[in-house]
């Protein structure tokens, strides 16, 4: 099964500040087809998880553009580029390139 | 809008049964894959099962192969869960979400329901 490592599991962040998460795969996440299934979640407390971005890098529907995701192969960081209150939460990396799909631990943002 | 509601979650003795329901609505259901998500209680997220948008293929995690299988109704807009020989670590909020596959040519899950909580406890 691939891993899914994040990092930070806390991030304390200022309002209006950049945030920055890692994730790592503990092998490639390259499919076959040459796409990289990686995709970033974010949950708020009680709420189901939301999808942010998809393939690496592609912002889902309604997604401000203040989330980019970036990497490739085994290396992925998702970046908030000014952290707003509504941001706070869990967010969680997820490969659907090989079957189990899998997800990272989560990374707890919180404001200062 | 894409609308995904769990249903039949509950309190359960290990060794029982439980069937999970998710009706879908705001899509063409036929037409896409889905997913079965858990997540225990204050931990992460763990993915459960997958189906193919025909039923035909189908996935499990490890830790629930042999006990859970997944089936879709595509003429009731419908997937579930059947749970079996249930454990006290099978405690979890059930997710399902839709796999948007079809459209994009990428599997990643755009859309969730709020979750059905099963609890296993004697």
């Amino acid at each position: 099964d691939i891993v899914m490592t994040q990092t930070p599991l806390s991030s304390p962040v200022t309002l209006g500040q950049p945030a920055s998460i890692s994730c790592r795969s503990s092998q490639s996440l390259v499919h076959s087809d040459g796409d990289t299934f990686l995709s970033w979640l974010h949950q708020r407390p009680g709420q189901p998880p939301r999808l942010l971005i998809y393939k690496i890098s592609t912002r889902f529907s309604g997604v401000p553009d203040r989330f980019s995701g970036s990497g490739a192969g085994t290396d992925f960081t998702l970046k908030i580029s000014r952290v707003e209150a509504e941001d706070v939460g869990v967010y969680y990396c997820m490969q659907a390139t090989q079957f189990p799909y899998t997800f990272g631990q989560g990374t707890k943002l919180e404001i200062k | 809008q894409v609308q995904l509601a769990e249903s039949g979650g509950g309190v359960v003795q290990p060794g029982r049964s439980l069937r999970l329901s998710c009706a879908a609505s705001g899509f063409t259901f036929s037409n896409y894959g889905m997913q079965w998500v858990r997540q225990a209680p204050g931990k992460g997220l763990e993915w459960v099962a997958a189906i193919r948008f025909d039923g035909r293929d189908k996935h499990y995690a490890d830790s629930v192969k042999g006990r859970f299988t997944t089936s879709r109704d595509n003429s009731k807009n419908t997937v579930y869960l059947q749970m079996n020989s249930l454990r006290v670590e099978d405690t979890a909020m059930y997710y399902c979400a839709k796999d948007d596959y079809y459209s994009s040519g990428s599997p990643h899950f755009d859309h969730w329901g709020q979750g059905t909580l099963v609890t296993v406890s004697s």
